[in-house]
């Protein structure tokens, strides 16, 4: 079984500081994808990134960063110089992509990052 | 182009009544996905339908739990003799293939006194 783990509960940081949110999975599949979502107080879980197994390119957009490691199963999101409106709930998630058995295309997610920006 | 849609966003129900909880996906999209976020269990997933296939049902947490999906497009969940453990905001995703990016809807609150 597949297993994604965010030990961070909670952060708190002030505005402009930056902030790396920490996700570590687990799976026997060599093939499977990795993904973050952000869920604002809205409640609607917002897509921010996906990764396949096979690509372990850093990734930047804007103020957001990934860094892939699958030496240590870890995929880690930092948010550059942070801000109020980056205040959510952050969940890592992970779908194994090796045909058959259970699981298949189904996203196992962490137990989610509250990050809260103060100004 | 239109998101994924759910109605309604908040339902308020007494034990044991029925309720049923609707999910418009993205048009076009073949894979529907109905995942349950509660304070104790995190975001769990309950059920899959793609295309014709028959939906993958291995989360559902009871035989009080189906779905459909008519038309493949419209999913409707259904949830009898609700319990107070059913509490919940039930999420709908879908996505074009079976591995590609879910978009998830704004969800709906069941509260079930």
């Amino acid at each position: 079984a597949q297993k994604v783990t965010q030990a961070q509960t909670e952060i708190s940081v002030v505005e402009k500081e930056d902030v790396t949110l920490d996700c570590v999975y687990e799976t026997r599949d060599t093939t499977y994808y990795l993904f973050w979502y952000k869920q604002p107080p809205s409640g609607e879980l917002v897509f921010l990134i996906r990764r396949n197994s096979f690509d372990e390119q850093n990734e930047i957009s804007g103020r957001y960063s990934w860094n892939f490691q699958k030496s240590t199963s870890s995929f880690n999101f930092t948010i550059t110089a942070s801000q109020v409106v980056d205040s959510a709930v952050y969940f890592c998630a992970l779908i194994r992509a090796n045909a058959g058995g259970t699981s298949y295309g189904k996203l196992t997610f962490g137990q989610g990052t509250i990050l809260t920006v103060h100004p | 182009g239109a998101g994924v849609s759910q109605s309604p966003s908040n339902k308020v129900t007494e034990k044991g009544k029925d309720v049923e909880l609707r999910c418009d996906p993205i048009s076009g999209h073949t894979a529907l996905y109905w995942y349950r976020q509660s304070l104790g269990q995190g975001l769990e997933f309950l059920i899959y339908f793609q295309g014709n296939s028959a939906p993958d049902k291995s989360g559902l947490p009871s035989d009080r739990f189906s779905a459909e999906r008519t038309g493949g497009s419209v999913s409707t969940l259904t949830i009898q003799r609700t319990q107070q453990e059913d509490s919940a905001v039930y999420l709908c995703a879908s996505s074009n293939r079976p591995l590609d990016t879910q978009y998830f809807g704004p969800g709906t609150r069941l509260t079930v006194l």
